[in-house]
């Protein structure tokens, strides 16, 4: 069974810039979620996705944004960049007929400069 | 008021010790408990899942949610120095958002 994969694992950027993470989804599972870990602090949920629609969203602005393709892998895009934004980005994937147990993958790291 | 909260920490304690992990939460729709654990740079993995009150076993791992009072424990038996961690509660009401506590930070000496 392949779990979750994220790529890229580490990337810095500047202020203003925009950024594309990737994730697939552990096989089986048709639903994505989205989080933001701050150093320190516990995953705050960004998003989560299901059948390619945005089925629920947490206090993120609109410049996070996000896809799920028909194959169930997902982006999390962020524009305009803020130093605010640099955290580690975490993918989790889900049953939709499940009982809602996140398997997360290793995350993105994002340092805003 | 978060909606999960827990202490920081760090906990340190020496190996073989009986480690006690909790945290309080504030929305009573609640329905479903869970632990995580974080090493150092990966991802969260499900430890323990509990659906509503009660107490829940495995291995050196024992899970208990007590609804009435809102509060969540997880103690580890026997801990070994593999179990430094972070670990982290969590709730949903079985929608689509889980609520994370801030991590407590675990270290066990041998």
């Amino acid at each position: 069974e392949t779990g979750v994969t994220q790529s890229p694992t580490h990337l810095i950027k500047t202020r203003g810039q925009q950024v594309t993470l990737r994730c697939s989804s552990q096989s089986g599972h048709n639903t994505v979620s989205w989080y933001q870990q701050a150093l320190g602090q516990g995953p705050q949920f960004i998003f989560q996705y299901y059948r390619e629609e945005e089925n629920g969203r947490g206090n993120f602005p609109p410049r996070f944004s996000g896809l799920q393709f028909p194959n169930y892998s997902s982006e999390l895009n962020v524009n305009a960049l803020e130093l605010d934004d640099s955290a580690l980005y975490l993918c989790a994937s889900t049953r939709a007929s499940g009982t809602g147990e996140l398997f997360f993958g290793e995350g993105s790291r994002l340092t805003v400069l | 008021q978060k909606e999960v909260e827990q202490d920081p920490g760090p906990l340190s304690v020496p190996e073989g010790a009986i480690v006690s992990l909790n945290c309080t939460y504030s929305n009573s729709a609640f329905q479903y408990f869970m632990w995580y654990r974080q090493y150092s740079r990966k991802g969260p993995e499900l430890l323990m899942y509990t659906y509503s009150s009660g107490n829940k076993e495995d291995g050196r791992f024992t899970a208990q949610v007590d609804k009435s009072s809102k509060y969540i424990s997880l103690f580890i038996r026997d801990s070994q120095p593999s179990d430094s961690a972070t670990y982290l509660c969590a709730s949903h009401t079985g929608g689509f958002k889980t609520i994370f506590g801030a991590g407590t930070r675990l270290f066990v000496k041998a």
